[in-house]
């Protein structure tokens, strides 16, 4: 069964004080890896895609890696504005065109000044 | 460039009444999806829909049903609600089908009594 786990379930970071968000996955075929941003009260935020191992995408204070196995959300000298829920996300190979995201349930990360 | 709306944004209803909720996605937007995010479980998917058709639907009960219009506005309807389904009800649109980056709307939050 596709399956996305997230660790940890919650993290407090104080404010520069980098860390890393891990996410594992097993899927039949992965199509795609995707991060979302999740603010209280409002829905996802797109961050990243990423579609092979070894690949790396970075935004800011965040940089998402990809292996085999697992990603990555790396987080470099966070800000308060940085707290929210960070969803990790795949699309395994179904065979067809689809948008249907497995997502995992989440790391809540709450950044202190 | 407007988000994508939903709604109404907040929802009381009973046990085994009937409700349909509302997605107005990004214009020039095609495909619009559903997902349920609950604390426990996290964000599941329900269907999707590309140019009026269903395209793919989760493990979720037949009560759960929706449709897309021609002007790619979409609803989704739970009929003979449960206490269960007391979530909040996400939709996201893109402009494709097929490892898109999803734009949510900040849902409708259900509590059913």
């Amino acid at each position: 069964e596709d399956q996305v786990t997230q660790s940890p379930e919650a993290l407090r970071l104080q404010e520069g004080e980098s860390s890393s968000l891990n996410c594992s996955y097993t899927v039949s075929g992965l199509r795609g890896l995707f991060w979302y941003r999740q603010d209280p009260g409002k829905g996802p935020e797109f961050l990243f895609t990423l579609y092979s191992a070894g690949e790396e995408k970075e935004k800011e204070r965040l940089k998402a890696t990809l292996t085999k196995k697992e990603s990555f959300l790396h987080i470099t000298a966070p800000k308060p504005e940085d707290s929210a829920t960070y969803l990790c996300a795949v699309i395994p190979n179904y065979g067809g065109a689809t948008n249907k995201l497995i997502f995992g349930t989440g790391t809540l990360l709450a950044v202190q000044p | 460039k407007a988000g994508v709306t939903q709604t109404p944004r907040y929802l009381i209803k009973t046990r085994g009444q009937q409700v349909t909720l509302s997605c107005s996605p990004i214009s020039g937007h095609r495909s619009v999806s559903w997902y349920q995010q609950t604390p426990g479980q996290g964000l599941q998917f329900l269907f999707e829909y590309f140019s009026e058709t269903q395209r793919n639907k989760g493990n979720f009960p037949g009560r759960f049903s929706g449709r897309q219009f021609s002007n790619s506005r979409s609803e989704m309807n739970v009929s003979t609600l449960e206490l269960g389904d007391s979530a909040l009800y996400l939709c996201a649109s893109s402009l494709g089908h097929g490892m898109e980056k999803l734009f949510f709307g900040s849902g409708t939050q259900l509590s059913v009594l």
